[in-house]
């Protein structure tokens, strides 16, 4: 299957500094990359799909202002956790879909990102 | 608004048995259905891929089945091992709203040796 890769794969930042995760798809091009939170023994929770050369389209309720989200290339697309708290605190999961011939077929996922904010 | 139910929340199972995990939509207007495993604190393994114009997927001990106009799938797992203890997801991708995929809560599998 097609891979997405992910980095990092954790981190630890203090209260009030910026978060910086990528998500690249390796070995497929992708124009709509999805980015989820979940939180423990819950399940994944869209936050925003990200265009790739346009402004990424929020889900009600997430601030675009603290998670902004950048796709300026096909194979890449960032997510930067602005001004961190520790409710912030999470797991990031960012995921690409495969089209073949104009029809969208699998998402892949990438390994996540376990934030925590102290 | 796409919601989507997943029953049981968790299950213990000794090794060996055949288990059936449910989900359920709400918004029958999907192009297609994954099932996902998570292990703690990984990210996701998809499992199967249905599209909405099919009835059923196998791989290996995996069966999952769609039945789209009642907003209903369901994930057989054959001879369970050990390795099998996960999380299953179960996610639609919506027609609505932008092809957005929405996931359920998962079912919590573990199965003792």
């Amino acid at each position: 299957g097609a891979v997405v890769s992910q980095h990092p794969s954790w981190v630890i930042c203090k209260s009030g500094t910026s978060v910086k995760i990528e998500c690249r798809s390796l070995d497929f091009q992708a124009t709509t990359m999805f980015w989820y939170r979940q939180f423990p023994k819950q399940s994944l929770m869209l936050m925003a799909t990200s265009n790739e050369g346009s402004k990424a389209t929020y889900e009600q309720g997430v601030e675009k202002d603290k998670f902004l989200i950048n796709h300026a290339s096909l194979t890449l697309s960032t997510l930067t956790v602005t001004s961190a708290h520790p409710e912030d605190s999470s797991f990031y999961i960012c995921s690409a879909r495969v089209y073949r011939q104009g029809v969208s077929t699998e998402a892949f996922f990438g390994q996540g990102t376990r934030l925590t904010v102290v | 608004k796409q919601e989507v139910t997943q029953i049981p929340a968790a299950l213990s199972v000794p090794e060996g048995e055949n288990l059936v995990l449910n989900c359920s939509f709400t918004d029958s207007a999907i192009y297609n259905l994954q099932w996902f495993r998570q292990d703690p604190g990984k990210g996701l393994t998809s499992l199967l891929l249905i599209q909405s114009s099919q009835r059923e997927q196998t791989s290996g001990r995996l069966n999952a089945s769609l039945d789209k106009s009642s907003g209903r799938s369901t994930l057989y797992i054959a001879a369970s091992q050990p390795g099998d203890s996960a999380t299953y997801l179960c996610a639609p991708l919506g027609v609505t709203g932008g092809f957005k995929t929405i996931f359920g809560a998962g079912t919590r599998l573990f199965v003792k040796a």
